[in-house]
């Protein structure tokens, strides 16, 4: 069974500052992806970073980054000089290769920026 | 690239009445899209997965008599929540297999009250 586990329901952090959200996931598989999603009041679901799981270097995205350990089954988000517009829940999630079909959701942090 | 339109936004119905949600992509071709239930400041439950011209899958516990699912061409998906009760009152968002690399675009979403 493949599980995604986010530990932290909430967290806040100051305008500008650095923060990171946690995520640990269960799986056999060998082939699969890592994502994080950011979930605004909107509603609407915004990919905010990929992890291909047989990539060793961690994924940037301007002031996002993951920190990746594989053999850990580890994959947090650093959300560096974080913004207001940052204020939203965020949700990791799973998906096993060349299937098409399985997409396994943590229960997600709910991040407020501070101003 | 990659959008997917859902309409309505939101959709205030009666009890016992039947209630229309669709899913388009926009600019790329869908064979399968995914329909997922969010409860308040809860993550996304998967209910089925739609695939263009069979049948849909269901997760266990959705029963498929009250949320058909039409995948009738490779760009739309619909929701159907037959007679429709209290309970049924969520957050209903749809989601489009883009690529094994991108994962999924998912829609804005449709909140459903019944009355």
């Amino acid at each position: 069974a493949q599980t995604v586990t986010q530990s932290q329901p909430e967290m806040s952090v100051q305008e500008a500052e650095t923060v990171t959200l946690s995520c640990t996931y269960d799986t056999s598989e060998n082939n699969y992806y890592l994502f994080w999603y950011k979930q605004p009041p909107s509603r609407q679901m915004i990919l905010v970073i990929r992890q291909e799981a047989y990539k060793q270097q961690n994924a940037t995205e301007n002031r996002f980054s993951v920190n990746f350990q594989k053999a850990a089954k580890s994959f947090s988000l650093k959300i560096s000089d974080s913004q207001l517009g940052d204020t939203a829940m965020y949700f990791c999630a799973f998906m096993i290769g060349n299937t098409g079909n399985q997409f396994y959701f943590g229960t997600g942090t709910s991040l407020t920026v501070i101003p | 690239g990659a959008v997917v339109s859902q309409h309505p936004s939101w959709v205030i119905c009666k009890s016992g009445t039947s209630v229309k949600i669709e899913c388009r992509s926009l600019d790329f071709q869908a064979t399968t899209m995914f329909w997922y239930r969010q409860f308040p400041k809860q993550s996304l439950m998967l209910m089925a997965t739609s695939n263009e011209g069979s049948k849909a899958t269901y997760e266990q516990g959705v029963e498929k008599d009250k949320f058909l699912i039409n995948h009738a061409s490779l760009t739309l998906s619909t929701l159907t929540v037959t007679s429709a009760h209290p309970e049924d009152s969520s957050f209903y968002i749809c989601s489009a297999r883009r690529s094994e690399v991108y994962g999924y675009t998912f829609g804005s979403g449709t909140r459903l009250t019944v009355v």
